[in-house]
């Protein structure tokens, strides 16, 4: 089936570490997105790319980092700059008509 | 700074009743518009979108939009407690990257 698949879905991290959490999708989308839930919050958007090699900071890049280098695969890092990386992670992928399908999502703990 | 804005609720209406969810947005320029249901500890999931001024309808759903007032709403009639849950609303804004901005999302609550 295609879909878009995040792992790992629960992660536990010690400050100071930088984790990478895996995004893959197998539904030949261009752009692809990382955002980021706070409870009671909306999403607010990490990075997106809209091609392969490509990517832009969304609104809260600090202390993310990213890379693009296939169509299928949008991995994203928290590094140990960013200071409160304790959150549900949310990756999308988007169709040409502009709706987004979002993965199951991470769950980042920092203890 | 775009923003999206949605009451956060709870918005409690009894099953059968018609539940309604409204959005604001800042960006005049904004064409494409989105709603979504998340379940908690869910990600969140399709329900509808529109691009054009007035209704449009799909199953128990309709959603409306009126781009002079900034406004796009979610209508879901003959509620059943399984559409408990938070609706959020999101809007491609204009320029960019196809860029989506999200609401903070209204928690719906059906009660039997």
């Amino acid at each position: 089936d295609g879909g878009i698949t995040q792992s790992p879905k629960y992660l536990f991290r010690k400050e100071g570490q930088n984790v990478t959490l895996s995004c893959e999708q197998n539904l030949n989308h261009d752009a692809m997105y990382w955002y980021r839930q706070d409870p009671g919050q909306g999403l607010r958007l990490i990075y997106y790319s809209q091609i392969v090699n490509d990517f832009q900071k969304g609104d809260i890049a600090e202390g993310y980092s990213v890379s693009r280098e296939k169509k299928e695969s949008f991995p994203l890092t928290v590094t140990s700059a960013q200071k409160n990386p304790t959150a549900f992670y949310l990756c999308a992928s988007r169709v040409p008509t502009g709706e987004l399908f979002f993965g199951e999502g991470s769950r980042l703990t920092v203890l | 700074q775009k923003e999206v804005e949605q009451n956060s609720g709870p918005l409690s209406v009894p099953e059968g009743a018609i539940a309604s969810l409204n959005c604001t947005y800042s960006d005049r320029g904004s064409q494409s518009f989105f709603w979504y249901r998340q379940y908690s500890g869910k990600s969140p999931e399709l329900i509808m979108f529109i691009y054009s001024n007035g209704d449009k309808e799909d199953g128990r759903f309709t959603a409306q939009l009126n781009k002079a007032s900034q406004y796009v709403s979610l209508l879901i009639r003959d509620s059943q407690p399984s559409d408990s849950a938070t609706y959020l609303c999101a809007v491609k804004v204009s320029g960019g990257y196809n860029k989506l901005i999200f609401g903070a999302g209204t928690r719906l609550a059906v009660h039997p």
